[in-house]
């Protein structure tokens, strides 16, 4: 079944640094990578997606990008603020074929003012 | 739309006790997830369900049963409670649409079995 790997399990950056969050993912039939963030005491909400056909998406100052022949997806925050500081969770997902929603361990972001 | 709910919040439990959680959408979505969350391990799947009457099993799902009785309602059931399952547990659900493949989450149930 598709494992996904996330890295790092903890990032710190300063405000208004860039922040970078890394996943791969094993099984070529997945086609759909969402990014989940998960504030303290709350469910996961989506903030950006990518689908196998792209290359990378844009969202304000929230990016991904994706590399298929890699297996490799990365989630960029620009700018980053006090109110980036959160768990995100990157998951792969085959549309068509398992239907099931794989998640990363999580990675717990700090932004310092 | 009050999206998806979970009903408890919060629940301790001394190990054998049953329980049943409930998780309500008001989206109208066919497809229904139970995940559990512990830390370091992400989230991981219970059970899910791709319409009423139906369930499957995900990645981690002994000791736990579930019900599709109502399109609006997944519920699971912890039969015999075992300190192993303290966790903190999330619904979520999607349309049956090829392109909406977003999954919606509640606010969790936080779980605790002695």
């Amino acid at each position: 079944g598709e494992n996904v790997e996330q890295h790092p399990s903890t990032l710190s950056v300063q405000e208004g640094d860039s922040a970078v969050i890394k996943c791969t993912y094993s099984d070529s039939a997945s086609n759909y990578f969402p990014w989940y963030k998960q504030e303290l005491g709350k469910g996961p909400q989506l903030i950006i997606d990518i689908r196998s056909n792209v290359g990378e998406k844009k969202d304000q100052r929230i990016a991904v990008t994706l590399n298929k022949t890699a297996k490799h997806f990365s989630l960029h925050i620009t700018e980053t603020q006090p109110e980036d500081s959160a768990v995100y969770f990157c998951a792969a997902f085959s549309q068509g074929g398992s239907e099931k929603l794989v998640f990363g361990k999580g990675t717990k972001l700090t932004v310092n003012p | 739309n009050a999206g998806v709910t979970q009903t408890p919040k919060f629940r301790v439990l001394k190990t054998g006790q049953s329980m049943t959680l409930l998780c309500a959408q008001d989206m109208n979505h066919e497809y229904m997830y139970w995940y559990r969350q512990d830390p370091g391990m992400g989230l991981r799947l219970i059970h899910y369900s791709v319409g009423e009457g139906t369930t499957a099993k995900g990645e981690v799902p002994d000791g736990y049963n579930v019900s599709r009785l109502k399109k609006q309602n997944f519920l699971l059931g912890l039969e015999s409670a075992a300190p192993s399952q303290t966790s903190v547990y999330f619904c979520a659900s999607r349309e049956d649409r090829e392109k909406v493949i977003e999954q919606f989450f509640g606010p969790g149930t936080r779980l605790t079995v002695l």
